[in-house]
């Protein structure tokens, strides 16, 4: 079975721009977890969806947003990007979001 | 955001040695995850806890759910090449969704 999906693999944008990032589950799970890995550190939490609400937010400004469609693949957005918000982002999957994530690949975001 | 605290940051070993790091929180968790992460990838699922005092094997990995529910413990009996990577410990609690993540062990094989 395929595991947790991501697009694209790498990106490069400037101050400023905007970006969105694709993640589809792994089948017949229901629930997509977002999280912000910058180098050297351990990943952080920003969103969760379940069933196409948002379950949970973590501490990121609101220039982050996401959205989960009704076949359960997800998109996480952010606008106005800073030097900082480069990071590999990470998308995780579990069957109902109060269980085992697992994780794929992740999008690595380089912001010049 | 808030981030455990893992020790040691890094460990160079032999292969062939045996290998433990622990992780600590200031607050309680219901659920203790150990997950491996090599450059490029994502974390890999290692070991799930969900039981206080719980003692969980993998094939060489070795997981302890601490007793106070603040702490976690990985061992990895004889090292090989593979086992190289960046242990990660997380801690979630039920109906919460996120994972809170240490600051990770960087483990190093010496030839």
């Amino acid at each position: 079975d395929a595991g947790v999906t991501q697009s694209p693999t790498h990106l490069i944008k400037t101050r400023g721009q905007h970006v969105t990032l694709r993640c589809s589950p792994i089948s017949g799970h229901k629930s997509v977890s977002w999280y912000q890995q910058v180098l050297g550190q351990g990943p952080q939490f920003i969103f969760q969806y379940y069933e196409k609400e948002e379950r949970g937010r973590g501490n990121f400004p609101d220039r982050f947003s996401a959205r989960q469609f009704p076949n359960y693949s997800s998109e996480l957005n952010v606008n106005a990007l800073l030097l900082g918000d480069s990071a590999l982002y990470l998308c995780a999957s579990s069957v109902a979001g109060g269980d085992t994530q697992y994780f794929g690949p992740g999008t690595r975001l380089t912001v010049l | 955001g808030q981030q455990l605290n893992q020790s040691p940051q890094s460990m160079f070993i032999q292969e062939g040695e045996d290998v433990s790091m622990n992780c600590t929180s200031s607050s309680i968790f219901n659920t203790w995850l150990w997950y491996k992460q090599e450059p490029g990838e994502g974390p890999v699922l290692l070991i799930a806890l969900y039981k206080a005092g719980e003692l969980t094997s993998n094939g060489r990995l070795t997981a302890q759910f601490g007793i106070t529910r603040k702490d976690s413990f990985l061992n990895i009996s004889a090292s090989i090449p593979s086992d190289v990577g960046i242990y990660f410990c997380a801690g979630a609690n039920f109906g919460n969704e996120k994972l809170t993540f240490g600051t990770g062990t960087r483990l190093t094989i010496i030839p």
